[in-house]
């Protein structure tokens, strides 16, 4: 398996302007979560999903944040409009509902917004 | 509220030193806990996880243990090797359905 996957591995962009993130988990794990991580806060659940309904969002910081996941094997986690303080490294981890629910995550994208 | 703690903050040791790395968690009634390797500028990779039924886990050079009743978990690295060097962290669940609660990390220098 090819491990979680998740592009644009970077993206910088300017204020305003929409960003959207995109994860495709490991085939069978039917439970997705989004991550931020910054120097100042570590690392922040944003929201997840058990097959493919939010489960949890309480963790995203504000109305510019939305997350979908239509099937299985695809999420997005979009912000709108984006902000300096945006700037983060998102991740995504996905694992499956039943079992030891060893938590895999992606690589990560690396988001600078001027 | 569950709340974990990673102590050192950060960890330098010469190669060949074995270290042990220390978690706390407030609340004892966890179902696993997850020990994690991150590099610079990289992801997560999960080293070890143990189940609440569990002592210990071992994975080559890596021993990870848990005592529930006290809250803690140590994660033992022996004779390390500056391809050691990175952030650990510590996570969490408190039940099958629930999430992982991530500790700040320690980050490890291992100098030749």
């Amino acid at each position: 398996d090819a491990g979680v996957i998740q592009s644009p591995r970077h993206e910088v962009t300017e204020m305003g302007q929409e960003v959207t993130l995109r994860c495709k988990p490991i085939s069978g794990h039917n439970s997705l979560f989004w991550y931020r991580q910054t120097m100042m806060r570590g690392l922040e659940l944003l929201i997840y999903f058990n097959n493919n309904v939010p489960i949890d969002d309480s963790g995203m910081p504000e109305d510019r944040f939305s997350a979908k996941m239509p099937n299985a094997s695809f999420s997005t986690l979009k912000i709108q409009p984006s902000e300096p303080r945006d700037s983060a490294v998102y991740f995504c981890a996905s694992h499956p509902l039943r079992g030891y629910n060893e938590q895999f995550f992606g690589p990560g994208t690396r988001l600078t917004v001027l | 509220k569950q709340e974990v703690t990673q102590i050192p903050a950060a960890l330098s040791v010469p190669e060949g030193e074995n270290l042990v790395l220390n978690c706390s968690f407030t609340d004892s009634a966890i179902y696993n806990l997850q020990w994690f390797r991150q590099d610079p500028g990289k992801g997560l990779t999960s080293l070890l996880l143990i189940q609440s039924s569990q002592r210990e886990q071992t994975s080559g050079r890596l021993n990870a243990s848990l005592d529930k009743s006290s809250g803690r978990s140590t994660l033992y690295i022996a004779a390390s090797q500056p391809g050691d060097s990175a952030t650990y962290l510590c996570a969490v669940r408190n039940s099958g359905y629930s999430t992982l609660t991530f500790g700040k990390g320690t980050m490890l220098l291992v100098s030749p």
